[in-house]
């Protein structure tokens, strides 16, 4: 089916270790963004793609590592894991505004990750 | 100053009211702008989208900018109880000819019977 999708959907995992949390879609959107939801704070960007092989940091991308080898996915990994990034975390995709004229983004179901 | 502004809320209106929903933005040259519900333990859903100055209707509805002011608002019309959820405005950022959305913390709206 088309859409966005992330994995997995609840993870659970302790400090210090590594973690990938993926993102793919299947609609070719040129832009790809990871944000965190914690209470208080609403949606922060960590990082985001423009396009394959290009990649940015946004608010808040310490402790957090992207890459974007293929348009469809943009796996987030965590290095070394700590308490603080128990978060709810967002994959959302969007065309690039010079080609829709907006940059509208559809996210994914999102991932719970807690950090023990 | 944060990039985008929201008032948290909770803001309470009976059915059948209007909600209204007010959102800051600090970058004057942002150019699009969105409006997403987002119901408790689900992802953000977009509503609205509005790119120039003015208002703009999409049944109940309305998004409303003004950019010299930096201001962009939602009007919920007829509020019924399954819009009680948090409202996200998000703005378009460029920089370096690339785009990133940003995010205000959202309102939280209550509609009750």
């Amino acid at each position: 089916d088309a859409g966005i999708t992330q994995s997995p959907r609840y993870k659970i995992t302790e400090t210090g270790r590594q973690v990938t949390l993926m993102c793919h879609q299947t609609w070719s959107h040129s832009y790809m963004f990871w944000y965190r939801q914690d209470l208080g704070h609403g949606l922060r960007l960590i990082y985001y793609s423009a396009a394959a092989d290009i990649t940015d940091k946004g608010e808040v991308p310490d402790g957090y590592v992207v890459s974007r080898s293929k348009t469809e996915n943009f796996p987030l990994t965590l290095e070394s894991a700590t308490r603080s990034q128990t978060s709810v975390y967002f994959c959302a995709s969007s065309e690039s505004r010079a080609r829709s004229g907006g940059t509208e983004a559809f996210f994914g179901q999102g991932t719970r990750l807690t950090v023990v | 100053q944060k990039e985008v502004e929201q008032n948290s809320g909770p803001l309470s209106v009976p059915e059948g009211a209007i909600a209204s929903l007010n959102c800051t933005y600090s970058d004057r040259g942002s150019q699009s702008f969105f409006w997403y519900r987002q119901y408790s333990g689900k992802s953000p859903e977009l509503i609205m989208s509005i790119y120039s100055n003015g208002d703009k209707e999409d049944g109940r509805f309305t998004a409303q900018l003004n950019k010299a002011s930096q201001y962009v608002s939602l009007l919920i019309r007829d509020s019924q109880p399954s819009d009680s959820a948090t409202y996200l405005c998000a703005v378009n950022k460029n920089s370096y000819n690339t785009d990133k959305l940003i995010f205000g913390t959202g309102t939280r709206l209550q509609v009750f019977p």
